[in-house]
């Protein structure tokens, strides 16, 4: 079966860095990717991993470690507007095609 | 080009009434899934589609059925409404089984009495 786990609540400072982790148990792993998701609202699209590695994409970073099962999102330079939850999701080999499996989603702080 | 639509936005069903959700895509993606959000809980997986015709089940199918009949729609059905089918329903499609992402819709808020 699939586990994914990461914490449940984070506050940080605005300007500051924080640091999201995700471990993961999959059967057939796929790649994993990360969403933001604010409060009343679908979740959008951050970042993909399916190589080991860190990817940037301006002030949000992600890193994989497939051996490891192991993902961390990086958020620089915060700003109120990123008070929001933040979604580990692994894509996983599934009868005929893929499924993606979504963590209970980290819900982020950021005060002045 | 709309994205990904769901109808209805909201509704209210009395305990054993059934209904239909309807997920809605023009980029013509082949997958579609139907996820169920709680508080504390995530997204969880209720069925999917990896094309026109086909449908799996998920990691909650209990209560539900799908049908994909055309590509385009993907239908969300509830025989038999349970409070504890209280939720918001999200759907959400990806154009084939790369890394590409996963485009949700606006979400379907359900209570159930």
């Amino acid at each position: 079966g699939q586990n994914i786990d990461q914490p449940t609540e984070m506050t940080a400072t605005e300007g500051a860095i924080v640091q999201i982790n995700c471990t993961y148990q999959t059967s057939g792993f796929n790649g994993l990717f990360w969403y933001q998701q604010h409060a009343g609202e679908a979740p959008t699209f951050l970042s993909y991993n399916v190589l080991d590695g860190l990817e940037e994409k301006g002030r949000f970073s992600s890193f994989l470690s497939r051996s490891k099962g192991y993902s961390y999102l990086l958020l620089k330079e915060l700003q109120m507007k990123d008070s929001a939850s933040y979604l580990c999701a692994v894509r996983d080999r599934a009868t005929g095609g893929f499924k993606t499996i979504f963590g209970a989603g980290t819900r982020l702080f950021v005060k002045a | 080009n709309a994205g990904v639509t769901q109808t209805p936005k909201f509704r209210v069903l009395k305990t054993g009434q059934s209904m239909t959700l309807l997920c809605a895509q023009d980029m013509n993606h082949e997958y579609m899934y139907w996820y169920r959000q709680d508080p504390g809980m995530g997204l969880r997986l209720i069925h999917y589609s990896v094309g026109e015709g086909t449908t799996a089940k998920g990691e909650v199918p209990d209560g539900y059925n799908v049908s994909r009949l055309k590509k385009q729609n993907f239908l969300l059905g509830l025989e038999s409404a349970a409070p504890s089918q209280t939720s918001v329903y999200f759907c959400a499609s990806v154009r084939g089984g790369g890394g590409e992402t996963q485009y949700f819709g606006p979400g379907t808020r359900l209570l159930v009495l």
